[in-house]
């Protein structure tokens, strides 16, 4: 089946550092990867979504310079938080669509990226 | 917009012990409905599916129906197992969209 890797697993870093999380697909192309932030006990966050090629399309409230997104290839896009701060310390998640399936949109995900900012 | 609403957790059950998780959604048009399920450490991974009304979506034991007329699709299990604990998440999507809406998350506790 359609696998995400994603990584680093975790990441510990100091204030103002910049960080960066890879996501590849392994078995399949992906066009479009999702970048999701999700905080203790609550739910997934839609920060943008990376297309290949071109630039990525951020949520309202998402700084685009805080967290940039480059999608060079068809099977790795990369979230880079440059300047983090404590309030960036959360968990990462990336995920692609695999195709349509009865005109569902189904996801497969990377198994997240933990940043602790100190 | 678009919203999907689950029960809060955490929801602690016994083994075999029955589960219903319920999830309601808030939608133009006619979304398809999903649970992911995210393992402790691990990712999301797709659980079940339903694409359009009355469809019934079913995966490990695991069963949801797609009910249009109360907007729901509460997941359930008949006899759940310790390995089952975990966060289910409930969504919906679209066809030709790209978004998925995504509830909150209901963690589950199992107790053998």
């Amino acid at each position: 089946g359609a696998v995400v890797s994603q990584h680093p697993s975790w990441v510990i870093c100091k204030s103002g550092t910049s960080v960066k999380i890879e996501c590849r697909s392994l078995d399949f192309q992906a066009t479009t990867m999702f970048w999701y932030r999700q905080f203790p006990k609550q739910s997934l966050m839609l920060m943008a979504t990376s297309n290949e090629g071109s630039k990525a399309t951020y949520e309202q409230g998402v700084e685009k310079d805080k967290f940039l997104i480059n999608h060079a290839s068809l099977t790795l896009s990369t979230l880079t938080v440059t300047s983090a701060h404590p309030e960036d310390s959360s968990f990462y998640i990336c995920s692609a669509r695999v195709g349509d399936f009865a005109g569902a949109n189904v996801l497969t995900f990377g198994a997240g990226s933990r940043l602790t900012v100190l | 917009g678009d919203s999907v609403t689950q029960m809060e957790g955490p929801v602690t059950l016994s083994e075999e012990a029955f589960l219903t998780i319920n999830c309601t959604y808030t939608a133009t048009g006619y979304p398809s409905l999903f649970w992911y399920v995210q393992y402790p450490g691990e990712g999301l991974q797709l659980l079940l599916k339903a694409t359009k009304a009355d469809d019934k979506g079913s995966n490990k034991g695991f069963e949801a129906t797609y009910r249009k007329e109360t907007t729901s699709f509460h997941l359930e299990k008949g006899s759940v197992q310790v390995s089952d604990s975990a966060v289910y998440f409930c969504a919906l999507s679209h066809t030709g969209g790209f978004k998925t809406i995504f509830g909150a998350g209901t963690r589950l506790f199992v107790k053998a």
